[in-house]
């Protein structure tokens, strides 16, 4: 029944370690994306997918590589983990191509480094 | 009331009474506003939306005005209850040529006692 879903939920990991985070919807929306949320609730947009396709990066280090294998599936993966890492992950996803519009989020991945 | 500085801005309400939660958003060429509500180890769940057409909508117990003269957002929630404590988030499609991506808040947290 879950709309968004991302594993892991919790995701605990040494500095220099590389890691994965999965996200799937079964919506049937073409958008979807990955939110960074710091440790004082900010969220910031990291990556868009329009299916399969890229449309949207932000000002995100080279280590965190999206990769869209289908429309229903964005996964997010990070190399060479940093403390700065650390911080809360959201997949979200959108009906059409549009990136403004509402958005659906998964329940996060709380990513600590240490 | 509200704290600010390096905290999340918190409002504390009593059971019963009525919210306000404000937002100052920053483009005004933004035209569609959403507000979302985060609870605990959850992610943003959407609670109401407005286009800049508009300066007032209702759903059930929340309303949303927006002033584009001043550019504030606000959403009020009526006989608040335990269970609408959460973080609240009002959202803009800030129109530019980035993708029109939706741009967060910072963020204020609710707190209801009983």
């Amino acid at each position: 029944d879950t709309a968004v879903s991302q594993t892991p939920k919790y995701l605990v990991t040494q500095m220099g370690n590389d890691k994965s985070i999965k996200c799937e919807q079964n919506l049937g929306h073409d958008t979807m994306y990955w939110y960074k949320q710091d440790s004082k609730k900010f969220l910031k947009i990291m990556f868009s997918y329009n299916n399969k396709e890229l449309i949207i990066n932000e000002t995100v280090p080279n280590r965190f590589s999206p990769k869209s294998p289908d429309k229903a599936h964005l996964n997010l993966h990070i190399n060479s983990l940093e403390l700065g890492d650390s911080a809360v992950y959201f997949c979200a996803s959108s009906p059409g191509r549009w990136v403004g519009e509402k958005l659906f989020f998964g329940s996060g991945t709380q990513l600590s480094v240490l | 009331g509200e704290s600010v500085g390096l905290h999340l801005p918190t409002l504390s309400v009593q059971e019963g009474d009525n919210s306000i939660i404000n937002c100052a958003y920053s483009n005004s060429a933004s035209d569609y506003f959403i507000w979302y509500k985060q609870e605990s180890g959850k992610g943003p769940q959407f609670i109401i939306d407005i286009r800049s057409n508009m300066d007032k909508r209702q759903g059930q117990r929340v309303t949303v005005l927006l002033n584009k003269t001043v550019k504030h957002l606000s959403l009020q929630i009526a006989a608040t209850q335990p269970g609408d404590s959460a973080v609240y988030f009002c959202a803009e499609n800030n129109g530019d040529n980035a993708g029109n991506m939706l741009t967060f808040g910072g963020g204020t947290r609710l707190m209801v006692k009983p």
